[in-house]
C-alpha cells in the first residue's frame, strides 16, 4: 500500500528555535513535495525533491531527501511567527497522483 | 501569468442535489487533478485528466465524476450529495510531463446541509 506518513502531527515551538518535520514513505517514489497551507487557503508549493541527497533551502526552511531511507525532512531554522501554518509532504508513486501525508500543524509562539 | 482558477469559491447545497465545480489551469498546462480535503480524511486524490482523457482515478464512488475540455479546463461533478461530501475541493494544474510540478487553485468550499 502506498503510504506517506508525517510526524509530528502538531508542533508548537518558540520563536527562534529550530525543529524538524519528518516524512516517511512506503515505497520508491519519483518525486517528493513539500507544501504549506494557511487556514482556509490553498496549497502553496515549497519544494520539489527529485533525487537522493537532494537539499533545497528557501529562507528559514530547508528540505532534504534520502531515498534509501525513504525519508524526507523539513527543517525550520530560527522560527518566526509567519511560519505558522500546516505543512504537508506528498509523493508520486509512478503516476500523476499525489499521495499526501497527514500534515503537521505548526504553531510558532512568541 | 494567471494562476489556477477555481469557481465558485463557496457553495452550499442540500443533500441529494448535484453540484459542478470548475477549474481553469495555467495556460499551457494539459493536466488537471482534483483533490478532496476534509479534516477527517485529509487530502485525497479524486482523478486526473490529461488532454481530455482520465488518466488516473482515486478510490471514490461513481457519484464523483469529471471531464476535461479541449482548452484544458476541467469540471468535476458530484451527484446525489451526502453530508460527508462537505469538503474543500482543490484542483492542481500541471504540464503533465514527468518531473513537472503542480500548482493548486484556491479551492471550492462545498457545504452540504
Amino acid at each position: 500500500e502506498l503510504k506517506v506518513e508525517q510526524n509530528p502531527l502538531f508542533l508548537s515551538m518558540q520563536e527562534g528555535k529550530n525543529y524538524t518535520i519528518y516524512c516517511n514513505y512506503s515505497t520508491t517514489s519519483d518525486r517528493l513535495y513539500w507544501y504549506r497551507q494557511d487556514p482556509g487557503k490553498s496549497l502553496e508549493s515549497l519544494f520539489v525533491l527529485l533525487s537522493n541527497g537532494a537539499v533545497k533551502q528557501e529562507g528559514r526552511l530547508m528540505a532534504s531527501l534520502d531515498t534509501k531511507a525513504r525519508l524526507s525532512t523539513l527543517h525550520i531554522t530560527a522560527a518566526v511567527h509567519d511560519l505558522s501554518a500546516t505543512y504537508f509532504c506528498a509523493a508520486n508513486f509512478g503516476n500523476e497522483k499525489l499521495t499526501f501525508g497527514t500534515g503537521t500543524r505548526l504553531t510558532i509562539i512568541p | 501569468k494567471a494562476g489556477v482558477t477555481q469557481t465558485p469559491r463557496y457553495l452550499i447545497k442540500t443533500r441529494g442535489q448535484q453540484v459542478t465545480l470548475s477549474c481553469s489551469p495555467i495556460s499551457g498546462h494539459r493536466s488537471v487533478s482534483w483533490y478532496q480535503q476534509t479534516p477527517g480524511q485529509g487530502l485525497q486524490f479524486l482523478f486526473e485528466y490529461f488532454s481530455e482523457t482520465q488518466r488516473n482515478k482515486g478510490n471514490f464512488p461513481g457519484r464523483f465524476s469529471g471531464r476535461q475540455f479541449s482548452n484544458s479546463r476541467s469540471e468535476m461533478n458530484v451527484s446525489t450529495l451526502e453530508l460527508g461530501d462537505s469538503a474543500l475541493y482543490l484542483c492542481a494544474s500541471s504540464l503533465g510531463q514527468y518531473l513537472s510540478g503542480y500548482t493548486f487553485g484556491s479551492g471550492t468550499r462545498l457545504t452540504v446541509v
